[in-house]
């Protein structure tokens, strides 16, 4: 069974860019959430993804936007970039039905 | 608006003594709640959880209790092994399916266990 796996591991962008952060879901999970870890913070609630749709968004602006494709993988993207988008971006794979959620190793992202 | 507080920040234990982590929720409508321990350079690891409808769940050396009167609810890790050092996070769901899967998670206590 595969776990989740996030791409890339680390990445550095400057203010004002585009960035898109990408997710494999684990084997047989049919739903993919992204949250976003400040430092110092617990995850935060971005959006969730089941059957290519969007079910539920966090308190996160237009400019954070997302994918689910066919085979459950997904992408993050989030446009004009600002100094405070600096966090870790975790994706966490799930059944539809289940409440627990299995995580990903993350991306760190660093805005300049 | 921080619905699941962690107010301790960090906790020291030594080898083979009981840690115990707390956290406190503030939303009733919760009815599932995770614990997860996060390893530097990982993601979280789910490790436990418990239903609302229940006060205690155990899996070997963990114990997670709720207290729905005092919305809080604690992880017990008997005995403590240095490997168990990390952050640990707890998290709540307001429901299963679709619309309802958001984890709301608490922002870690980081938990040491020394020799």
């Amino acid at each position: 069974e595969t776990g989740v796996t996030q791409s890339p591991t680390h990445l550095i962008k400057t203010r004002g860019q585009q960035v898109t952060l990408r997710c494999s879901s684990q084997s047989g999970h049919n739903t993919v959430s992204w949250y976003q870890q400040a430092l110092g913070q617990g995850p935060q609630f971005i959006f969730q993804y089941y059957r290519e749709e969007e079910n539920g968004r966090g308190n996160f602006p237009p400019r954070f936007s997302g994918l689910q494709f066919p085979n459950y993988s997904s992408e993050l993207n989030v446009n004009a970039l600002e100094l405070d988008d600096s966090a870790l971006y975790l994706c966490a794979s799930s059944l539809v039905d289940s409440y627990e959620q299995y995580f990903g190793p993350g991306t760190r992202l660093t805005v300049t | 608006d921080q619905q699941v507080k962690q107010n301790s920040p960090s906790l020291s234990v030594q080898e083979g003594r009981i840690s115990i982590l707390n956290c406190d929720y503030t939303n009733s409508m919760f009815d599932y709640f995770l614990w997860y321990k996060k390893y530097p350079a990982e993601g979280p690891t789910f490790l436990i959880s418990i239903s609302s409808i229940k006060d205690k769940n155990e899996d070997g050396r963990f114990t997670v209790f709720l207290n729905k009167s005092a919305k809080h609810l604690s992880l017990h890790i008997v005995p403590s092994q240095p490997g168990d050092s990390a952050v640990y996070f707890c998290a709540a769901s307001l429901g299963r399916g679709s619309t309802l899967g958001r984890l709301y998670f608490g922002r870690g206590t980081q938990l040491t266990v020394w020799p």
